[in-house]
């Protein structure tokens, strides 16, 4: 156990839809990432939060969106779901926002049919 | 903008082996850099990381890796291969400095034949 929770694991969803993952970082840490891994992108960095504040952004989709709460747990929206957007979502925290090394939670496989 | 490059998509060894899993990075200033693994199922865990000093860094499970400045390399390297370490394997880099998100590799595929 790494110590980042990820809800659910799983999800099955259809085009259109939307979906909301949640993830609770490691005692003490304030930044949180989400990625998206899927075969054909690999590891994408998708946005970074720190202490509740949007501190980073990579290749998000306007489609997609996430915040950070007061209790430092994050939550990803991923809205009008397409086949592509299928994939294995995962959030990883550290203490800071310095890149020293991300603990990563075990992710949420999401399936869009 | 920095990237990574991990050459093999699948290396296979047999269970004893030593192991080396390439990595060349591009970037243009000192690199934050770092192997994860991945086991099937399961989150990235980092293995071992390198930002400055020693340029032999050494990690968990046995593993080391080695900064080469001149080849914009740093190679994982394990001994002795054992059945469990079948995984994908990461490489990232990071800009110096911290607080550029770390770009990760296509990863490697790890094979143990017993």
């Amino acid at each position: 156990d790494s110590g980042v929770t990820q809800t659910p694991k799983h999800l099955i969803t259809a085009t259109g839809q939307r979906v909301t993952l949640r993830c609770s970082p490691r005692s003490g840490d304030l930044s949180v990432y989400w990625y998206q891994q899927s075969l054909d992108q690999g590891l994408q960095f998708l946005i970074q939060y720190y202490n509740g504040e949007e501190r980073a952004k990579g290749n998000i989709l306007e489609r997609f969106s996430a915040q950070q709460f007061p209790d430092l747990h994050s939550e990803l929206n991923l809205s009008s779901l397409e086949l592509g957007d299928s994939a294995l979502y995962f959030c990883a925290s550290s203490l800071t926002t310095s890149n020293y090394g991300y603990t990563f939670g075990s992710g949420t496989r999401l399936t869009v049919v | 903008a920095q990237s990574v490059t991990q050459p093999d998509i699948h290396i296979t060894v047999s269970e004893g082996a030593s192991l080396e899993l390439r990595c060349n990075y591009s970037y243009g200033a000192t690199p934050y850099l770092f192997w994860y693994v991945q086991s099937p199922g399961q989150g990235l865990q980092l293995l071992l990381k390198y930002f400055s000093g020693d340029t032999l860094v050494q990690g968990i499970k046995g593993f080391e890796a080695e900064f080469k400045r001149s080849q914009s390399s740093f190679n994982l390297r394990k001994p002795s291969v054992h059945w469990s370490d079948a995984a994908e394997y990461f490489c990232a880099v990071g800009a110096s400095g911290g607080s550029y998100i770390p770009t990760f590799g296509r990863g490697t595929s790890l094979i143990v034949h017993p």
